[in-house]
């Protein structure tokens, strides 16, 4: 158990539609970091908030976005989905950044199925 | 580039068995962390270990143990009398000073058969 949960736990979409996924992170973490992963495959890094501020970003499209709430909560939102966005999303949160080789934690992720 | 390598696809021991899981990483910077997680088939990564470059002592936690030589640029994973609940996903990642993201390798599926 690491604290750290997310919603929905599965869910199918079509393609073009949008969908927005959602994670609390553990108690006391101000840092959400979301990873996509492909089936097979190890997770690949999308962005990462701190204290609500976007401050990193990996190789993803802009209909990728993001947002992180005062209470460190976040949602990740996708447009205009296509069939390769199928994968688990994984959220994870930490004390401060990757950076500083803090642990990050992850919730079981969110199955997402692109039809 | 940084770069971690696990080229172990996938390993298939009996129980009770040793099982090592390699992993290769390639970094530039001197101050990295290198840590495993373990993936079940229900999806949640479970952290097992993090390990700063400064520290080369080996460590052992029950029937884990991890391997770290900066020589060699490893850090190894051992399971010792491996049971049935060790199947999983394991994934070996790096992470840099000059980084904000955890680098994976490709993970090594360990099946372990009563």
């Amino acid at each position: 158990e690491t604290g750290v949960t997310q919603s929905p736990t599965h869910l199918i979409k079509t393609r073009g539609q949008q969908v927005t996924l959602r994670c609390s992170s553990q108690s006391g973490h101000n840092t959400v970091s979301w990873y996509q992963q492909a089936l097979g495959q190890g997770p690949q890094f999308i962005f990462q908030y701190y204290r609500e501020e976007e401050n990193g970003r990996g190789n993803f499209p802009p209909r990728f976005s993001g947002l992180q709430f005062p209470n460190y909560s976040s949602e990740l939102n996708v447009n205009a989905l296509e069939l390769d966005d199928s994968a688990l999303y994984l959220c994870a949160s930490s004390h401060g950044t990757a950076t500083s080789g803090n642990t990050i934690y992850f919730g079981e992720g969110s199955w997402l199925t692109v039809v | 580039a940084q770069k971690v390598t696990q080229a172990q696809t996938e390993i298939s021991v009996v129980e009770k068995e040793d099982v090592t899981l390699d992993c290769v990483y390639e970094t530039r910077d001197t101050t990295y962390y290198l840590f495993w997680y373990k993936q079940p088939p229900s999806g949640e990564l479970v952290f097992l270990i993090r390990r700063n470059s400064f520290d080369e002592q080996n460590e052992i936690s029950g029937r884990y143990s991890w391997n770290f030589q900066k020589s060699t640029s490893s850090f190894n994973f051992t399971i010792t009398a491996s049971q049935v609940v060790d199947s999983a996903v394991y994934f070996c990642a790096l992470s840099e000073d000059s980084n904000y993201q955890l680098i994976w390798g490709a993970g090594t599926k360990l099946i372990i058969k009563p």
